[in-house]
């Protein structure tokens, strides 16, 4: 069984441009994640996915984040316009379904540095 | 809200040492809790898990016991390998607005040597 998959795996961009990573789950997995991880801090959970509605993003800045999961399948992340403070990895993950039973897969991540 | 405090890293021992890594968490309700490892270069794999009070979690040889009265959730090794080195994070998942929201400790970085 493949693993979530994301690119691209690094990104390095100036500050106030845009950015976009993509996020393929594991097939079948109805629940994707995004996860945003600074440098010596555990991940934090910016959004989460059942199918393609938001359950929860509560933690998403949203004035400069935005994620998508039109047709349920695959994701993108895209923060527009990056700030220092964003470098960060952005690790998707997913799971077959919402549930404290339900192990959340990560993938490699994305490492972004913002200059 | 809900919080996990893990031990500071780096923790460097001996091969065949003992390892410990403290991890206590504050929450509502019965959480689960976990142990992830992270390898060099590589995504965040689910090591053990227990999803209710007492409960044991192992696997490869790593140990974790869910006790309620002090919440905590330590790791533990009896002999750890050089392969072993990586980054260990601690995490709880309780149900937050109906939702499954992972929350996780800072990290631990264990260096195992030869």
């Amino acid at each position: 069984e493949a693993g979530v998959a994301q690119s691209p795996r690094y990104k390095i961009i100036e500050k106030r441009q845009s950015v976009a990573f993509w996020c393929n789950p594991i097939s079948g997995h109805a629940t994707l994640y995004w996860y945003q991880q600074i440098l010596g801090q555990g991940p934090k959970l910016l959004i989460q996915f059942q199918n393609n509605g938001v359950v929860d993003d509560s933690q998403l800045p949203k004035d400069r984040f935005s994620a998508e999961r039109l047709k349920g399948v695959d994701s993108t992340l895209k923060i527009q316009p990056a700030k220092l403070e964003d470098s960060a990895v952005y690790l998707c993950a997913s799971s077959r379904r919402g549930g404290l039973y339900n192990e959340q897969f990560f993938g490699p991540g994305t490492r972004l540095t913002v200059l | 809200g809900d919080s996990v405090t893990q031990m500071e890293g780096p923790v460097t021992l001996s091969e065949e040492a003992f390892l410990t890594i403290n991890c206590t968490y504050t929450a509502t309700g019965y959480p689960s809790l976990f142990w992830y490892v992270q390898y060099p270069g590589e995504g965040l794999q689910l090591l053990l898990k227990a999803t209710k009070a007492d409960d044991k979690g192992s696997n490869k040889g790593f140990e974790a016991t869910y006790r309620k009265e002090t919440t905590s959730f330590h790791l533990e090794k009896g002999s750890v390998q050089v392969s072993d080195s990586a980054v260990y994070f601690c995490a709880l998942m309780g149900l937050t607005g109906g939702g499954n929201k992972l929350t996780f400790g800072t990290g631990t970085q264990l260096k195992v040597e030869l």
